[in-house]
């Protein structure tokens, strides 16, 4: 069974405040990593992915992933209320014919007051 | 999503009725997932497909099924609906491995 670790939530932090999301997997050969922003009442949404190890920055979102340590994280800095969501992160451990298929952490809810 | 729609949105049924869900694209894509959600749960793995006629099961398919006659559609049956069946339903697509595109969702009850 793959494990997808999140830190447990819920997050809160102030408005303009750098918010660090933290997760954990358990397959040593995963491959791509993805973290999804899912609002209230609504379906998951990609807004990073990230597949070598390092920074990827998009905006106020940072995307950090270390393989060896089997870890990946995501920054949002100048964080807006309008972050408040839960948070999920996912990693794919394709092959053969599992090939495309995401196994994803329970997520972190964030709270982001102004 | 414009690419990917799930219908119905809303959906209460009996227990012990069938119930089927569909999910269609637009995307030509060629993996096509079904998920649910529940609190304190996540998002788990109910059925996916790789390609039409080609289906495989995930962690908690026991009293689903699915079909795939056509590339655009992707359908997700519960045989006998039970209120353990009561959760959030997602269809998500894929081009390749990589990130998911995912519908609108539908949320079922079972009474």
């Amino acid at each position: 069974q793959k494990e997808v670790e999140q830190n447990s939530g819920p997050l809160s932090v102030p408005e303009g405040a750098i918010a660090s999301l933290n997760c954990t997997y358990s397959d040593r050969v995963s491959q791509s990593f993805f973290w999804y922003r899912q609002y209230s009442g609504k379906s998951p949404e990609l807004i990073m992915s990230i597949y070598s190890n390092g920074d990827k920055e998009d905006g106020r979102f940072t995307a950090q992933l270390n393989k060896a340590s089997q870890y990946v994280s995501l920054l949002i800095r100048d964080s807006q209320p309008s972050d408040s969501a839960t948070y999920l992160c996912a990693v794919n451990s394709g092959s053969g014919s599992t090939l495309g298929r995401l196994y994803f952490g329970r997520g972190t809810q964030l709270t982001v007051w102004p | 999503d414009a690419g990917i729609t799930q219908s119905p949105r809303h959906k209460v049924t009996e227990t012990g009725t069938p119930v089927t869900l569909r999910c269609h694209q637009t995307e030509n894509h060629r993996y096509m997932y079904w998920y649910r959600q529940d609190p304190g749960h996540g998002l788990r793995l109910i059925h996916y497909s790789y390609g039409v006629k080609d289906t495989d099961k995930g962690e908690v398919s026991d009293g689903y099924s699915v079909s795939r006659s056509k590339t655009e559609d992707f359908l997700l049956t519960l045989e006998s609906a039970t209120s353990s069946q009561t959760s959030v339903y997602f269809c998500a697509i894929s081009s390749s491995a990589a990130g998911y595109t995912f519908g609108s969702g539908t949320r079922l009850t079972v009474v």
